[in-house]
């Protein structure tokens, strides 16, 4: 079965830009159909939609963090990657990767802790 | 920037009955899109658990269903177990927005 796993820096000082990768097996990144998405959690709070790259490259993105966010496909290393421009403080979450389907999330990575920290 | 609306915790006896509300508008739930369930046990990842209103994914047992009626969605977990205990979180799509959106979250406490 599809199984997920981020990687990345963990710790960012403020301004700097946050850059995650998903590494997808047991499954293609670019198999007909397939969203692959981020959700973010602050410690202690509750979870956000970040946004999803398609199999062919399109975007949805939460409008709250649209001009900051990309999310974009590897299919080379079939992964998939996270970027966030310009973190703050308020940008301090785990951080998971995980599959869109028929409109929820399943299965998820085990998940990644980013701090920003001056 | 969670618009679904949970309880912030519920609790109950082993073997009771306990139901965790989700409150949304016109414009996510009451639009008429479904609405998802996940389970997160403490330092953990979510995992799915109802899709679609009410079905469970292969190996979710039969204690748990979900509903849904007009702008709100309820889950039930009966027969409560030790186990139970974590957060649950509702998921629907939010059409004004047009993106995902998740609820606040409800702590499921085993008495």
């Amino acid at each position: 079965q599809v199984q997920l796993q981020e990687s990345g820096p963990g710790l960012l000082k403020p301004s700097e830009t946050l850059s995650l990768s998903c590494t997808v097996s047991g499954g293609s990144v670019n198999t007909d159909g397939s969203y692959w998405s981020w959700i973010r959690q602050p410690p202690g709070k509750g979870l956000e939609y970040i946004g999803y790259v398609s199999y062919i490259g399109n975007n949805n993105y939460n409008p709250s963090l649209k001009s900051r966010v990309t999310i974009s496909l590897d299919t080379s290393k079939n992964q998939f990657s996270l970027t966030l421009t310009s973190v703050t403080a308020a940008d301090t979450a785990v951080y998971y990767c995980s599959r869109e389907i028929r409109n929820c999330f399943d299965p998820w990575g085990q998940g990644t802790l980013v701090t920003v920290s001056s | 920037q969670s618009v679904l609306t949970q309880p912030p915790s519920v609790s109950g006896a082993p073997g009771q009955r306990v139901t965790i509300s989700c409150t949304g508008s016109s414009s996510d739930i009451g639009a008429g899109y479904h609405v998802y369930w996940y389970q997160q046990f403490l330092g953990t990842a979510p995992k799915l658990l109802i899709y679609d209103n009410n079905n469970r994914p292969s190996g979710v047992p039969d204690r748990f269903s979900g509903s849904k009626s007009g702008a709100s969605a309820s889950l039930a977990i009966t027969g409560l177990q030790a186990d139970d205990e974590a957060d649950y979180y509702c998921q629907s799509f939010d059409r004004s927005l047009r993106t995902y959106v998740f609820g606040t979250g409800t702590k499921v406490t085993v008495l």
